[in-house]
């Protein structure tokens, strides 16, 4: 069974910096592409940022550039998503995602919440 | 960034009709669009990809069409479990974009 399972979702206040994972079970990670979307609350979906199976190609929505990284660890089965210097337009709903395309399979979701 | 234009916004319609969402890209896209839909608190869920295949285990009264720029996602005989958001996302390129979704509602 195919899992994706999102963390380190918290309260941080603005300015600060904080870094999801997304630990995946159930398919070869390292054979994917993966994604993290976010919806901020009430809102529509957004994708963020995109990475290929080796890490050698990585794509960020434009608000985020400079300020979010996305990594992976193949050994860990993991995906991560670094956030710095946060604003409250940062606080959503963040999603990992499996593949750059079809996404078919999602977490749950880990909450971000910025304010002060 | 290409832009996906969903219309309408909201949807209101009874169980039994038939329903047609519209996306739009601001440039073409060949068939690299998908759609999801999206309960609340729950993660999208995949309806469509090619902008015309539907993904396995989806009922057979959903259905895609379009290429290029204009997109359609059409249910047929709507049923209680479909009244939901939808998304169209387009993956023809870097940045990939989502429609602002299509609140769908029982009248």
């Amino acid at each position: 069974e195919v899992q994706l399972v999102e963390s380190g979702g918290d309260l941080v206040q603005p300015g600060g910096s904080l870094r999801l994972s997304c630990a995946v079970s159930g398919f070869t990670f390292s054979s994917y592409w993966m994604t993290w979307v976010r919806q901020a609350p009430g809102k529509g979906l957004e994708w963020v940022a995109s990475i290929k199976q080796d890490g050698s190609e990585k794509y960020y929505v434009d608000s985020v550039k400079g300020r979010f990284t996305i990594s992976r660890d193949n050994d860990k089965n993991s995906l991560y998503l670094q956030m710095n210097s946060l604003s409250a337009e940062d606080t959503a709903l963040y999603f990992c995602a499996r593949g750059a395309s079809y996404n078919r399979y999602w977490g749950q979701g880990s909450l971000v919440t910025v304010s002060s | 960034a290409i832009q996906l234009t969903q219309s309408p916004s909201s949807l209101s319609a009874s169980v039994g009709d038939r329903v047609t969402i519209t996306c739009r890209a601001s440039q073409g896209i060949s068939s690299a669009l998908v759609w999801f839909q999206q309960k609340p608190g729950r993660a999208p869920k995949l309806m469509i990809y090619d902008a015309s295949k539907l993904e396995s285990g989806v009922p057979s009264r959903f259905s895609g069409s379009g290429s290029g720029i204009d997109f359609t996602l059409t249910i047929n005989s709507l049923q209680p479990e479909d009244f939901a958001t939808y998304y169209c996302l387009q993956f023809n390129n870097f940045p990939r974009t989502f429609g602002q979704g299509t609140k769908l509602e029982i009248k």
